[in-house]
């Protein structure tokens, strides 16, 4: 069965500080994306990156960081010097690539609320 | 200016009321999708429509109906709703039929609160 975990339920950073926010994923699947959207107060989940299982390279947009490791089934993401408006609520979500599902079934982790105090 | 947009983003209803959240897409996907995100629960998937026809059904209570009259325009017809059912509800939508992984992107939410 196909689940994502991120274990960090909420973290308080002062601003400028980096911040790290875990996923760990599980799925028998050899071929997947993994993908992060952010939420904030107002609620849209805004869509941030999506990564198949075949590309491990990091990247790297702005402030933002993901390292995907597949040794540990890791998709990772760092916000470097945060700022106020990166408060919001972080979800990284799992999809099949080889659908049982006549569409695109996301698993969502729980998220982690992030809060970054001036 | 998102790609999906919602109708209204906050509604205060009755339990007797009847109501109904509009959604749009303007990104010219084949899927759309209907999520609920109640306080301190995980994200759950209520409907999925692949072009206009309902392929999912997550055993949700027939006191929500969904419409999806053509690929851009999804609907929630509210009706005889409970206090439990306050929640955030997510309109979605995706390219589908292009593969799978496709990315699913999100409207900005309609606050429901049943009174």
């Amino acid at each position: 069965a196909q689940k994502v975990t991120q274990a960090q339920t909420e973290i308080s950073v002062v601003e400028k500080e980096d911040v790290t926010l875990d996923c760990v994923y599980e799925t028998r699947d050899t071929t997947y994306y993994l993908f992060w959207y952010k939420q904030p107060p107002s609620g849209e989940l805004v869509f941030l990156i999506r990564r198949n299982s075949f590309d491990e390279q990091n990247e790297i947009s702005g402030r933002y960081s993901w390292n995907f490791q597949k040794s540990t089934s890791s998709f990772n993401f760092t916000i470097t010097a945060s700022q106020v408006v990166d408060s919001a609520v972080y979800f990284c979500a799992l999809s099949e690539a080889l659908r049982k599902t006549s569409y695109d079934k996301v698993i969502f982790g729980p998220g982690t609320s992030l809060s970054v105090i001036p | 200016e998102t790609g999906v947009t919602q109708t209204p983003r906050h509604l205060v209803m009755g339990m007797t009321n009847k109501k109904s959240l509009k959604c749009e897409q303007h990104l010219g996907h084949n899927a759309m999708y209907w999520y609920k995100q109640s306080a301190k629960k995980p994200l759950e998937l209520m409907f999925v429509y692949s072009l206009e026809e309902r392929v999912e059904n997550n055993s949700v209570p027939s006191r929500f109906s969904p419409e999806c009259p053509n690929s851009s325009h999804l609907f929630l017809h509210l009706h005889t709703l409970q206090p439990e059912d306050s929640a955030l509800y997510l309109c979605a939508s995706s390219q589908d039929l292009q593969g799978a992984g496709n990315t699913i992107y999100f409207g900005e939410g309609s606050w429901l609160t049943v009174v």
